[in-house]
């Protein structure tokens, strides 16, 4: 399939848990991104990635740890969830062409549930 | 720290009419802005995208307009329909390119 694709699309663990989420590009975009969306807090940016083994933190970074070691895949892992991680959580892509960052583009999200 | 907001939170219209969402944002020193839409358990689909060397972009009955200097962007929408209903959301991108802001969104509700 064409685009960005997430998988699972929804999950269920329990605290204390390690969780990975997976998000697969076929753009072969240089940067990708995770974003968690929450009620009352929207988008915010958790890692991104510039390139194949370049990540950086975003604004809620804490308790999440990312790796890119090709780039059309972005997996983002929870080492041990909390509840506080029950959230939907996005992923998307974009590339710099002609001198200018182009638009980002977004799965259509993996919603996970921590009990 | 960049903040942006959205107003009107949500909005109720009848078929046809034309409307203008709002975005405003604390700092100026930004790459881009692009608006976006959001349907209910969907992901986001990108609508239009304006560098900050841009003051417009249009696409359909879409045109998203950018004031840098005063911190502001408009989408307009013209001829509404009920398959506009869904919430948008407009997201600045810093200088250093690495780091998106979204507003709270706006939720529209088109009337048949």
């Amino acid at each position: 399939d064409a685009g960005i694709t997430q998988s699972p699309r929804y999950k269920i663990t329990e605290t204390g848990r390690q969780v990975t989420l997976m998000c697969h590009q076929t753009w072969s975009h240089s940067y990708m991104f995770w974003y968690r969306q929450d009620l009352g807090h929207g988008l915010r940016l958790i890692y991104y990635s510039a390139a194949a083994d370049i990540t950086d933190k975003g604004e809620v970074p804490d308790g999440y740890v990312v790796s890119r070691s090709k780039t059309e895949n972005f997996p983002l892992t929870l080492e041990s969830a909390t509840r506080s991680q029950t959230s939907v959580y996005f992923c998307a892509s974009s590339e710099w062409t002609s001198g200018l960052y182009n638009e980002q583009f977004f799965g259509p999200g993996t919603r996970l549930t921590v009990l | 720290k960049q903040e942006v907001t959205q107003i009107p939170a949500a909005l109720s219209v009848p078929e046809g009419e034309n409307l203008v969402l709002n975005c405003s944002f604390t700092d100026s020193a930004i790459y881009n802005l692009q608006w976006f839409r959001q349907d209910p358990g969907k992901g986001l689909t990108s609508l239009l995208l304006i560098q900050s060397s841009q003051r417009e972009q249009t696409s359909g009955r879409l045109n998203a307009s950018l004031d840098k200097s005063s911190g502001r962007s408009t989408l307009y929408i013209a001829a509404s329909q009920p398959g506009d209903s869904a919430t948008y959301l407009c997201a600045v991108r810093d200088n250093y390119g690495q780091n998106f802001v979204f507003g709270p969104g706006t939720r529209l509700s088109v009337l048949p």
